[in-house]
């Protein structure tokens, strides 16, 4: 069974500051999820990814398929970005669903 | 708007209430997914559908009982439940099990059991 890792649990930032949340896992993966959940609960999907890179506006995610690492990056982070982030790891064949990790609580003060 | 609507968003039911949760999905997958959330823990597994078809219960108490008529609606029919099964009820789907398909969630159903 999967072991996914997210550190910080918590982390408390001031508007404007780059933010980092770093994700591990154990076990070889197909693909990895980063997801924003909001406090009313609904979880919405940021990033899936496999390898390397992607950027969508001011979120960057990050792999290292080799060292089992992923980074999820905030830039000029705002209010608005305070939520619950998650890394979710999927391994081959999917019918496990995904593995998560407890999550890190964003708050982005003004 | 994720594309996956859940219902009720909240749920109170005594121990020997009978309630059902609906996960409705107009997005074309054929892979959907009961997850509990409690708090302080991380997501958990609880059934998968594919096709219509129970792939996976990763072992869940029988007073949950999934049911999946067809590929776009998935229920979850809770009876004599207690009160530690309090906690976020979330529902997903995907395009498939198979490769890196992007997973969407629906908003939850928060579930009180008194």
């Amino acid at each position: 069974k999967n072991e996914v890792e997210q550190s910080p649990q918590n982390l408390t930032a001031q508007e404007g500051e780059f933010i980092t949340i770093n994700c591990s896992y154990s076990v070889g993966i197909s693909a990895l999820h980063w997801l924003q959940q909001h406090p009313g609960g609904g979880i919405v999907s940021l990033f899936m990814l496999s390898s390397g890179k992607k950027k969508h506006g001011r979120l960057i995610a990050t792999i290292n398929i080799q060292e089992k690492h992923s980074s999820l990056h905030i830039t000029a982070s705002h209010p608005r970005d305070s939520a619950v982030y998650i890394c979710a790891v999927e391994e081959g064949g999917g019918a496990d669903g995904l593995t998560f990790g407890k999550g890190t609580h964003l708050i982005i003060q003004p | 708007e994720t594309g996956v609507t859940q219902t009720p968003r909240h749920l109170v039911m005594g121990m020997t209430n009978k309630k059902s949760l609906k996960c409705e999905q107009h997005l074309g997958h054929n892979a959907m997914y009961w997850y509990k959330q409690s708090a302080k823990k991380p997501l958990e597994l609880m059934f998968v559908y594919n096709f219509k078809e129970q792939t996976e219960n990763n072992s869940v108490p029988s007073r949950f009982s999934p049911e999946c008529p067809n590929s776009s609606h998935l229920f979850l029919h809770l009876h004599t439940l207690q009160p530690e099964d309090s906690a976020l009820y979330l529902c997903a789907s995907s395009h498939s099990l198979w490769g890196d398909t992007e997973a969407f969630f629906g908003q939850g159903t928060r579930l009180t059991v008194v």
